[in-house]
């Protein structure tokens, strides 16, 4: 079952900080985040599993509520390299083998 | 340098034709995807294989096809067979299963079909 992201959309200015959330309505071991520019490939950012483990590349920070099966994605100080959509995956039901993403949260910073 | 590619970026076919879509990996990785993404949607899964000459089918799977008969290659078939088949798709690959391992993205095919 697909995970449920909100906001769909948010535009704010450079500087300013945003909130992304992700959803489950089933327990989740893990939840990974990516980035994904306009026409080109996602971008890996960080994976969150149980027991705390965070396992990323670049500098965001997130927030992972196994009781409340949520994570949330947390862009401070935005750059306006920050545009694009942002996508959680989480674990497919019975599968640990693939990912079932979200709809996505479509980011976008102004100057 | 490692990664994944994917050709061609565009590619354009008249309906009713089967058309073969290419991924390969240089990542030495076990396990590979195929999703498929269109406008202002998510990714969903198509297919997937964790070893050689073994896959299985994601969510989307009807009208498409696929062989893993090396590590590092992954083709996807989509067949005539599928109701609409224009879409952007993206072949991913993983040192381990999906839901523990970090997916790394080839560049994505465009398919049109009219």
């Amino acid at each position: 079952q697909q995970p449920v992201q909100s906001p769909q959309a948010v535009i704010l200015r450079e500087g300013e900080d945003a909130v992304i959330n992700c959803s489950s309505s089933k327990a989740l071991y893990s939840v990974h985040w990516y980035r994904q520019k306009h026409g080109e490939a996602p971008v890996f950012l960080m994976i969150l599993l149980k027991g705390g483990e965070q396992k990323g590349h670049e500098k965001i920070s997130a927030s992972f509520n196994e009781k409340k099966q949520q994570s949330s994605l947390y862009l401070t100080a935005s750059q306006l390299s920050y545009s694009g959509t942002y996508f959680c995956g989480t674990p497919s039901s019975g599968s640990a083998r693939q990912l079932t993403f979200g709809s996505g949260t479509q980011l976008t910073v102004l100057p | 340098d490692g990664g994944i590619t994917q050709s061609p970026k565009y590619l354009f076919r008249k309906e009713g034709q089967n058309v073969t879509l290419s991924c390969e990996q240089n990542l030495n990785h076990d396990a590979m995807y195929w999703y498929r993404q269109d406008p202002g949607q998510g990714l969903r899964l198509i297919y997937y294989s964790q070893i050689v000459n073994d896959f299985q089918k994601g969510d989307i799977a009807e009208g498409y096809s696929v062989s893993r008969e090396k590590k590092e290659s992954f083709p996807l078939t989509v067949t005539s067979a599928q109701k609409n088949p224009t879409a952007f798709y993206l072949c991913a690959s993983s040192s381990g299963p999906g839901g523990s391992y970090e997916q790394y993205f080839g560049p994505g095919t465009r398919l049109t079909v009219t």
